[in-house]
């Protein structure tokens, strides 16, 4: 899983909350991203970040968001507003410029009770 | 969207036997990945092949492109139990800022 971190492994959530995801990372990549897998499904980006203080959404923005203070951390609340967060969530990063090899971590489940 | 749709979407073989995965993807590409997913895990990248490369060999690993076709496979030779995973393509179209995947592969390796 390289040197990326996600914590926790497995999160539950009551219906109206809002929960964060956390993705660290100590690689030194510029790049990082958010994706969410569901079953039998391949990914689908949420969100990325070529630089600190910048992110751009992805194919299925809607409901989540995210910040990047630190080129290290990515964290991505999964808000209210998105009515289907039951899936795998996983955290990925790259040099800049090289997107196309990313660094995959752990996941985190979400449960939604 | 969608671009990489992986065939089969599941495969049960042997160990020692060869198993072989195609991917078949929508629009022009810088290069085409392939990943490998073991259950409840994250990605591990596994090979790349750029769009004018044909064929490339990694340790049991063979991956060929046919950017005519628009499809690639990934071949894994002499295949062992702990080869068992989801095997995911990955493609970068050109323009973009992330990777597309498809549905991937589940593979099984009886032992």
């Amino acid at each position: 899983d390289g040197g990326i971190t996600q914590s926790p492994k497995y999160l539950f959530r009551k219906e109206g909350q809002n929960v964060t995801l956390s993705c660290e990372q100590n690689l030194n990549h510029d790049a990082m991203y958010w994706y969410r897998q569901d079953p039998g499904q391949g990914l689908r980006l949420i969100y990325y970040s070529q630089i600190v203080n910048d992110f751009q959404k992805g194919d299925i923005a809607e409901g989540y968001s995210v910040s990047r203070e630190k080129k290290e951390s990515f964290p991505l609340t999964v808000t209210s507003a998105q009515k289907n967060p039951t899936a795998f969530y996983l955290c990925a990063s790259s040099i800049l410029g090289n997107q196309e090899t990313q660094y995959f971590g752990p996941g985190t489940r979400l449960l939604v009770l | 969207s969608q671009q990489g749709e992986e065939d089969p979407q599941a495969l049960s073989i042997q160990e020692g036997e060869n198993a072989t995965m195609n991917c078949s993807y929508k629009t022009s590409i810088n290069n085409l990945q392939w990943y490998r997913q073991n259950s409840g895990r994250g990605l591990v990248h596994l090979i790349l092949i750029r769009s004018n490369e044909r064929e490339k060999h990694s340790g049991r690993l063979r991956v060929t492109l046919d950017t005519s076709k628009k499809s690639s496979s990934l071949l894994i030779t002499a295949s062992r139990a702990a080869d068992t995973a989801s095997y995911f393509c990955a493609t970068l179209a050109r323009g973009a800022d992330g990777l597309t995947f498809g549905k991937g592969t589940h593979l099984i390796i009886q032992p």
